[in-house]
This record gives C-alpha cells, structure tokens and sequence, in this order.
C-alpha cells in the first residue's frame, strides 16, 4: 500500500506478557517515530529512526520498551511484561529526510492490556 | 523543558466564526518545520499546514492559516469559517534541524468544539 501500515490494529494482552507492534512505514521514509497517546491526550514521543543513524531512545518510559528498525524500513515496538498503564495507542509515523514535509501517520495500534 | 505549549485544553466557536488555536515553540536551531495537524474522532492524524522558519509570508491552505510570528516563537492556527466538521483535536508540530537531529514533537492539543 501507499501508506504507512499498522499492525495488529487491536491487541488485548494480559498483564505481564510481552507485546510486539509493527509499523511499515512508506517506501523510501528515511525517518520513523513511534509516538504512544493516551485516551484525549496528547501524542508522547516515544522513539525516532532517521537513516542509519542511531535512534533517539529518548521518549520511552521504561526498560520495558524497545524498537528496532530492520533494513531502514519495518519498525518493531516490544514491550515486556505490559502494566495496565501502557494500554494507549502507538502511533507509527513515516517521513522522508526533507524538513518541509509532514510526517505520515499509520492507523494506530489500539493496546489493552488487562 | 516543553519545547511545544498549546495553552488551550478546549476551545469553542460559533459555526461560520474564525477561531485562533495558540502555538508557541522553543528551540535553538536556526532551522526548522512548524505543522499543524487535525485528530478527528476517528483518531487518523490529518496533516494540515507547515511553515518553514526561513518563509517570509505566512502559509495558507483554504480555510487554514498559519499566523507565524518569528520573534514571539508563535506558530497559531487561524481556521475561518468554522465548520461543524472542523471539531476535532488540533495538534501543533515543530521539527527542528539538524541541532535537534530532524525529530518532530508535538504540542498537548486542543480540542476544538463548533456549535451549530
């Protein structure tokens, strides 16, 4: 597709099991964010991919939370042993390496964790 | 430090009234990217307008503008002639240059609500 690719677009996870998100970004973005937001928040940066440069770690909240980004394309966010607070959606963005173009946003991972 | 504030949690308008959404952004780098986004209920982010710090005028797309004032680090949203699909939560986005490695971060948001 022409856009960026979420999945799963739901996941329902029990307390303390791990959690991988997937995020396909659009052919050719070289940068990459993981944003998280709670319901009627605001989007919490979580993690940013740009080329092969090291990625900006500096958004996640815990140990918990990791990310990698495999061939400078699909992006995956783990988190290990889940709380109830990590249930938010993930938002994955896409945007090629010029500073005047808007980042790409998927569909969202809705996470529950119960 | 919060280097995007929108002061303005909820806001209301009057269907076919402008309505100004505040932005103000710190940041050192010389160069960088204001943008504007739109988050209906539905949840899809919606990319609205940019205006790039070197642009001498202010950016326009139909109904939206953006009223960017350099000295002030302000970056607000004017959106005239309300609509009731306008409600929906706005979010303000600065990506910075190289100083900040190209990251974009985005404000807190305002909900907007348009009453008919």
């Amino acid at each position: 597709g022409a856009g960026v690719s979420q999945s799963p677009s739901n996941k329902v996870t029990e307390k303390g099991k791990d959690v991988e998100l997937r995020c396909d970004p659009i052919s050719g973005h070289t940068a990459l964010y993981w944003y998280r937001q709670s319901l009627g928040q605001g989007l919490e940066f979580l993690i940013y991919f740009q080329g092969n440069s090291a990625p900006d770690k500096s958004g996640l909240p815990s140990d918990r939370f990791s990310a990698e980004r495999t061939g400078g394309s699909v992006s995956t966010l783990t988190i290990q042993r889940t709380q109830q607070e990590d249930s938010a959606v993930y938002l994955c963005a896409s945007s090629p390496l010029q500073g005047d173009t808007e980042a790409f946003f998927g569909q969202g991972t809705r996470l529950t964790v119960v | 430090a919060q280097k995007i504030t929108q002061t303005q949690p909820g806001m209301f308008v009057q269907e076919k009234e402008a309505v100004t959404l505040d932005c103000t952004y710190d940041t050192s780098d010389p160069s960088y990217g204001l943008f504007w986004y739109k988050q209906p209920s539905s949840g899809e982010m919606i990319f609205l307008i940019y205006q790039g710090s070197y642009d001498q005028q202010n950016a326009t797309e139909g109904r939206y503008s953006l009223n960017f004032q350099k000295a002030r680090k302000s970056a607000n949203l004017v959106i005239s002639a309300s609509q009731l699909g306008d409600s929906a939560m706005y979010f303000c986005a600065m990506r910075e240059g190289y100083t900040g490695g190209f990251k974009t971060i985005f404000g807190a948001g305002t909900r907007l609500f348009v009453k008919a």
